[in-house]
């Protein structure tokens, strides 16, 4: 059972390139998240998606965009790539339904900007 | 909103000694509080989870104790090991909220 799967792990871009990290998870989950992690930061959520075709900012959303393309998939696109975005961004999902429950994380991507 | 303060960030300690981290939060109405293990290179997974409902939840050696008076909860490890060394954040969904705030973070460092 995979659980969140996201890809790339690794990615390296210059100032101004964009990019799209991919995000899918299998649990049939309603809700996906998106948090970037710097040091000393914990965990900061960029956007969150409640169910399939809705979207919500976070604690940081500027520079981002997302897209909950279906249930499995949530997808955050950065469109001008800033190295102030240089960071470990977690994908994450959780069940809602019948009370709060806890969130499952993918393994990350680490993304520098050059 | 909610603020969760974590303390402390890094804490040394000895193989089979006992760990403890403490969190705070501000909302009286955050209802669960879980805590992830995050190892080097990989997500948070959650280790542990209590809900307001209890004070005390123990799995082995790991266990969480609430204090819903004084808004805070601690995460105890007893018979560290070496393998217990990663990064802990607690998390607190505000009242009325799934989105949980998390703190920032304890490294623990177990010496063998």
């Amino acid at each position: 059972n995979a659980g969140v799967t996201q890809t790339p792990k690794f990615q390296v871009l210059k100032t101004g390139q964009s990019m799209t990290l991919q995000c899918a998870q299998d649990m049939n989950h309603n809700s996906m998240y998106w948090y970037r992690q710097d040091p000393g930061m914990g965990l900061r959520l960029i956007y969150y998606s409640a169910s399939e075709g809705t979207t919500d900012k976070g604690e940081v959303p500027n520079g981002y965009n997302v897209s909950r393309l279906n249930k499995r998939e949530f997808s955050l696109r950065l469109e001008s790539a800033a190295p102030s975005q240089t960071s470990v961004y977690f994908c994450a999902s959780s069940e809602i339904t019948g009370g709060i429950q806890p969130q499952h994380f993918g393994d990350g991507t680490r993304l520098s900007i050059l | 909103g909610e603020n969760v303060e974590q303390h402390p960030s890094t804490l040394s300690v000895q193989e089979g000694d006992s760990a403890v981290i403490k969190c705070t939060y501000s909302d009286s109405a955050s209802n669960y509080f879980p805590w992830y293990k995050q190892e080097l290179g990989k997500g948070p997974q959650l280790i542990i989870d209590i809900r307001s409902n209890v004070g005390e939840k123990k799995d082995q050696r790991i266990a969480v104790t609430l204090n819903k008076t004084a808004k805070h909860f601690s995460l105890h490890i007893t018979e560290t090991q070496p393998e217990d060394s990663a990064v802990y954040f607690c998390a607190a969904p505000p009242g009325g909220s799934y989105i949980p705030t998390f703190g920032r973070g304890t490294s623990l460092i177990v010496h063998p």
